[in-house]
């Protein structure tokens, strides 16, 4: 069972380049998530696709656009990068409701220079 | 709006001493209630969880029981492993579905 795959792993961009970061699940699950896990911030989400074919803001979706591709795939996209996004990114999936948890990827670790 | 509160860490323990970590909530309605543990260089893994009142969740020893009256959810182990070392983080579900985390608690066990 591969789960949720986020690519790439690591990525150190340059101030204002942009870059699309990849997620997958094999879960047949609804629902997909966006977080960032900053230092003594825990995870706050981005943004989040409740079903194929919508996406909403979640509590940070400054500097950043999703796309739901398909069921299975949800993309983040950050247009120009910026040192304030450096952060690790996890991509999370769930069947829809609030007893179900969510299953996370294993994280991109992006760095703005 | 909704939201958790989880005890400041790091929390430092020996071998096989018990473990706490406090987490309390705020939310309307009844909310479903999760720890979930992230290992050094990993995404997180649900732990365990507890969707009602008086439920109690475990898993790998560890156990929390749903307290509607506290608004609480605290982890418990009984005799921790140097493996146990992590960060632990509470989060509810309520009417909207969307996960809300605490800010984390770091574990570190000492052999």
């Amino acid at each position: 069972n591969a789960g949720v795959t986020q690519t790439p792993k690591f990525q150190v961009l340059k101030t204002g380049q942009s870059m699309t970061l990849q997620c997958a699940q094999d879960m047949n699950h609804n629902s997909m998530y966006w977080y960032r896990q900053d230092p003594g911030m825990g995870l706050r989400l981005i943004y989040y696709s409740a079903s194929e074919g919508t996406t909403d803001k979640g509590e940070v979706p400054n500097g950043y656009n999703v796309s739901r591709l398909n069921k299975r795939e949800f993309s983040l996209r950050l247009e120009s990068a910026a040192p304030s996004q450096t952060s690790v990114y996890f991509c999370a999936s769930s069947e829809s409701g609030q007893f179900y948890g969510y299953t996370f990827g294993s994280g991109t670790r992006l760095t703005v220079v | 709006g909704d939201s958790v509160t989880q005890m400041e860490g790091p929390v430092t323990l020996s071998e096989e001493a018990f473990l706490t970590i406090n987490c309390t909530y705020t939310a309307t309605g009844y909310p479903s209630l999760f720890w979930y543990v992230q290992y050094p260089g990993e995404g997180l893994q649900l732990l365990l969880k507890a969707t009602k009142a008086d439920d109690k969740g475990s898993n790998k020893g560890f156990e929390a029981t749903y307290r509607k009256e506290t608004t609480s959810f605290h982890l418990e182990k009984g005799s921790v492993q140097v493996s146990d070392s992590a960060v632990y983080f509470c989060a509810l579900s309520g009417s909207s579905y969307k996960l809300i985390f605490g800010s984390g608690t770091r574990l570190l066990v000492r052999p």
